[in-house]
Formats: C-alpha cells, structure tokens, sequence
C-alpha cells in the first residue's frame, strides 16, 4: 500500500535558524515527491518536486528537499526561517504509474522572532 | 491567469440538506480531484475523475456524489446521508498520461459547516 508519513505534527524553528521538516513513503517502483505548502483557510501551493536525476531538489522561496532512496525519505530544508514560512505542509507521493497522490497528515511548522 | 475555481469560499447548511460545491479549471487538465481535510487528518480523497464522464470512488465517498458533465467542472455534493460534512474541502487537477510527471493544482477551498 502507499503512504506517506509526517512524523512530526509541529515544528518551532527561531528565524534565521535553519528548518527542517521531515518526510518518509511507502509506494511502490520509482516515487514522483512533492511538498505543498497551506496557509488558513488557503488552498495548497506547489513548492518543489522530485521526479529523478539530482537528489536535491530546488523550489520556491527559498526551500529544498533531498531525495533518500535508502532512506526512502524527501525532507524539507530551508537554511534560513522566516517568520512568513509558518504555515502547514505537506508531503505528497504518487507512484510512476497513474494518477492518484497520497498525502501526509502535515506538518504546522511555526518560526519564531 | 489559469487556474482553478471554487466557490463558495464559506457556505452554511442546516441538518437534512444536499449542497453542492462547485470547482472549475482553465488549466485544460484531464483529472480532477476533490479532498476533504480536517484537523490532524491530512487530505482524504473523495472522488476523482481522469476523463469526462468517468469517476472513481476515493477514501470516503461515501454520502458524497460527483459529475463529470464537461472537462473544466467537477462540481461535489454532499448530501444528507454523509454523517459529519462539517470540513473544508479542497478541488484539485492535474495533467494525465504516460509522460505525466506533473503536480496537483488546488483551488482555494470550500469550508462547509452544518448548523
């Protein structure tokens, strides 16, 4: 069965420390990675995706992931916090074949001033 | 600007009624998604449809109907038998096909509270 787990449902981070919010999925052959972005009551934004070749993957405002295929995990990375980077995020896995994506349950992340 | 629409933004219902969510996209995508989300609970998948006139059954689609009349609409009703509809619901498209290696594409959202 495919999944994706978020194994942390809050993370505080002061601003201008670097952030990390970890992903791991369960899916199976060659996994598409994606990480969205939710502010309240907003819909989600794209903010990166892995689908192969380099590992690490550069996306919007500043956030990457790295790809750990022994790991089988896509973390979100960003060097240095903003106090607007707090918002909801979420990691989403579809397999190579067909269409549907499977979601974790999110991650609230909150940088402080 | 393409993208995709929903609306409405906020709507209330009382307790025996069907409502109906709409969602439209100018993205020319084959599939269309809705989600429902609730706290702690990530997104759940309703119903989905890759081409016009066919739909899948997702997690919970059960007390929800969909249609799939025209590529760019895949309007969502909840109807009275769905136990708890109270939540925010989320419409989502996306490219298709063997090359397809694309990204969802949300709407901004329908938060339904049922009085």
């Amino acid at each position: 069965a495919q999944s994706v787990a978020q194994p942390e449902d809050q993370v505080n981070v002061a601003e201008g420390n670097p952030l990390t919010v970890k992903c791991t999925y369960s899916v199976s052959g060659n996994p598409y990675l994606f990480w969205y972005v939710q502010y309240p009551n907003r819909g989600l934004q794209f903010l990166l995706k892995y689908i192969t070749g380099d590992n690490l993957v550069k996306g919007s405002y500043g956030f990457e992931a790295e790809f750990n295929k022994s790991q089988t995990s896509f973390h979100l990375k960003k060097p240095s916090a903003l106090v607007s980077d707090s918002a909801l995020y979420f990691c989403a896995v579809r397999a190579n074949t067909g269409n549907q994506f499977y979601f974790g349950t999110g991650t609230s992340l909150t940088v402080i001033p | 600007d393409g993208g995709i629409t929903q609306s409405p933004k906020y709507l209330f219902r009382k307790e025996g009624q069907n409502v109906t969510l709409s969602c439209e996209q100018n993205l020319n995508h084959d599939a269309m998604y809705w989600y429902r989300q609730d706290p702690g609970q990530g997104l759940r998948l309703i119903y989905y449809s890759q081409i016009v006139n066919d739909f899948q059954k997702g997690d919970i689609a059960e007390g929800y109907s969909v249609s799939r009349e025209k590529k760019e609409s895949f309007p969502l009703t909840v109807t009275s038998a769905q136990k708890n509809p109270t939540a925010f619901y989320l419409c989502a498209s996306s490219r298709t096909g063997p090359q397809n290696t694309g990204e969802l594409f949300f709407g901004e959202g329908s938060r339904l509270t049922v009085l």
